[in-house]
């Protein structure tokens, strides 16, 4: 079965710093896809960024890239520049066959 | 614009009784999935369907139901709800073959005492 760990419950940061989230994945697949979903307060699930299993290239977006280590199947977000707004829980996600299996999330404050 | 609605968004009710939950998306997704969300748990798949008529369960089913009459709709029943069942629950929907990003609606808040 795929497993999703998210080592760090809680994670902080001073606004306009660097902060890495960490996500480890199991899997036997060699094609898939993994995600990183923010959930603010409002509760609503919001889509950060996606990585094509098969693409070696990191994915970005605007503040917002990963480390995509498909051998250790690691797959961390970074956040550059950290704003106000990005407070909030980090989910990380494996997909295969269009179904999702989420990490337990990550808490993420950001300091003024 | 297209866009995924849940109703009701929040709801309290006693043990035993049946409850459905709705979703509807305007994306004409295939595709279309709930989940719940617990405190140190996640999100965590209940059941999902890749069209009309198909149905399957996810890794925590046990207690709910689901049916797929048309693209838009996938209600989530439980039979005669349990304390167990008290948490958040979000459905969601994709577009087979295009990435498999989720999208996600806002969520109903369902209490069981």
């Amino acid at each position: 079965a795929q497993t999703v760990t998210q080592s760090q419950p809680e994670m902080s940061v001073q606004e306009a710093e660097t902060v890495t989230l960490s996500c480890t994945y199991d899997t036997s697949e060699s094609d898939y896809y993994l995600f990183w979903y923010k959930q603010p307060p409002s509760r609503q699930m919001i889509l950060v960024i996606r990585q094509e299993a098969y693409k070696q290239q990191n994915a970005t977006e605007n503040r917002f890239s990963v480390n995509f280590q498909k051998a250790a199947k690691s797959f961390s977000l970074k956040i550059s520049d950290s704003q106000l707004g990005d407070a909030a829980m980090y989910f990380c996600a494996y997909s295969l066959s269009e179904k999702l299996v989420f990490g337990k999330g990550t808490k993420l404050t950001v300091n003024p | 614009d297209a866009e995924i609605t849940q109703s009701p968004r929040h709801k309290i009710t006693e043990t035993g009784r049946q409850v459905t939950l709705a979703c509807h998306q305007t994306w004409n997704h295939n595709n279309m999935f709930w989940y719940r969300q617990d405190l140190g748990h996640g999100l965590r798949l209940i059941h999902y369907s890749y069209g009309v008529q198909d149905t399957n369960k996810g890794e925590v089913s046990d207690g709910y139901s689901v049916s797929r009459s048309n693209t838009e709709d996938l209600p989530l029943t439980l039979e005669s709800a349990a304390s167990s069942q008290t948490s958040v629950y979000f459905c969601a929907s994709s577009d087979p073959g295009k990435g498999e990003e989720q999208y996600f609606g806002p969520g109903t808040r369902l209490t069981v005492t």
